[in-house]
Parts: C-alpha cells; structure tokens; sequence
C-alpha cells in the first residue's frame, strides 16, 4: 500500500538547536517528492522537490535530502520565525499525491 | 513561484445553505486542479480533481452530489458545497501544477457551518 509517514509528529527546539525531520515513503515508483510549509490557517507553502536518490536542495537555513526509502529535512541553527508545520507529499508514477500529516515544529527563542 | 488564489478567505453560513469557493490560477493554465479538505491539527484530504472541460474525478467516500466542482475555464475552478451541515465545517484548500511535477496551494477557505 503507497503511504507517506513523517516523523516525529511534534518537534520543539531551541533557537539555534539543529535537528532533522523525517519523511518516510513506500510507492510503488517515484515521480517527486515535495516538502512544504505550512502556517496556522493558511495554505501549504512549496519549499523543495527532490526527483532521484542522492539528490539535495537547500534554501536559507533548510536543506532536503532523499534517498530510495525516505528523505529528510535538516534545519540549521532555526529561529522562531522557523515555527510551522512541515508536510511531505510523494507524487507516484501512478499519478497519484500521498501526503503525510506533517511534522509541527515549534523554536522557542 | 506560481500564484494559486481563493475566494473567500472564510465564509460563515447557516446549515442548509449552499457556499461556492473559488481557485485561481494566476499566472498560468491549468487544465486540472486538486480540491483539499483539512480538519484540525490533520493532514490534508484530497477530494476531487477538477478537470478542464470535463467532469471532476472525486475520491472514495466523497459525495460528488454535496460537492459540486465546476472547471469552466484554465484559470478557474469552483467547489460549491450544496445544503451545508456542520460537520462540513472545515479548511478547504485547492492546488494546481503550473506545467511540471509540482503543485501549487491557495491560501485556503475556513468554512464554518452554524
């Protein structure tokens, strides 16, 4: 069964504390997979998509990771401003989106 | 990046009536358009897929009579939810894909049915 699974569910950090988040999938082929942000009320923000194994995209204090099972999210030294919910989408060669229920990340300062 | 718009931002009525959302595609076509539902502190719910010129594909369990979607044009697509009750109450979200893999969020619409 294709899925998306994140983790961990709630993350709290201090300002400046590094850490990563994890987005685990299993699909039957792998067209891209996606990583937002989304804030309270408002609608998820794009952040990277990551297509093959090994690839990495960075942007500011965030950098995206994939391998064939699974990809991650590393925040470097996060500010409070860093705050929202992160969500993970796989697109399958199937057409089909999966997306997993995200991980809320709160940096307190 | 691609700009997705809604209208309404929030939208309060009473049970019974009916309410329309509107997508927007702003600087680019799209012959389809994904319809989302999120409740509180859950993810995302894909509803349907509004297609261009033809009808919308919705997802098991979600009822195509309550939730009409009408994708009259490249740019628009409209969800209206027929005969509200409370439990319909909920954040609805549209995206679209500009050309390539990804997709591109509105900014939401808060429903809340009295």
């Amino acid at each position: 069964e294709d899925q998306v699974t994140q983790s961990p569910e709630a993350l709290r950090l201090q300002e400046g504390e590094s850490s990563s988040l994890n987005c685990s999938y299993t699909v039957s082929g792998l067209r891209g997979l996606f990583w937002y942000r989304q804030d309270p009320g408002k609608g998820p923000e794009f952040l990277f998509t990551l297509y093959s194994a090994g690839e990495e995209k960075e942007k500011e204090r965030l950098k995206a990771t994939l391998t064939k099972k699974e990809s991650f999210l590393h925040i470097t030294a996060p500010k409070p401003e860093d705050s929202a919910t992160y969500l993970c989408a796989v697109h399958s060669t199937g057409n089909q989106f999966y997306f997993g229920t995200g991980t809320s990340l709160t940096v307190i300062p | 990046g691609a700009v997705v718009s809604q209208h309404p931002s929030w939208v309060i009525c009473k049970s019974g009536t009916s309410v329309k959302i509107e997508c927007r595609s702003l600087d680019f076509q799209a012959t389809t358009m994904f319809w989302y539902r999120q409740f509180p502190k859950q993810s995302l719910m894909l509803m349907a897929t509004s297609n261009e010129g033809s009808k919308a594909t919705y997802e098991q369990g979600v009822e195509k009579d309550k939730f009409l979607i009408n994708h009259a044009s490249l740019t628009l697509s409209t969800l209206t939810v027929t005969s509200a009750h409370p439990e319909d109450s909920s954040f609805y979200i549209c995206s679209a894909p500009p050309g390539g893999n990804e997709q591109f969020f509105g900014p939401g619409t808060r429903l809340t049915v009295l």
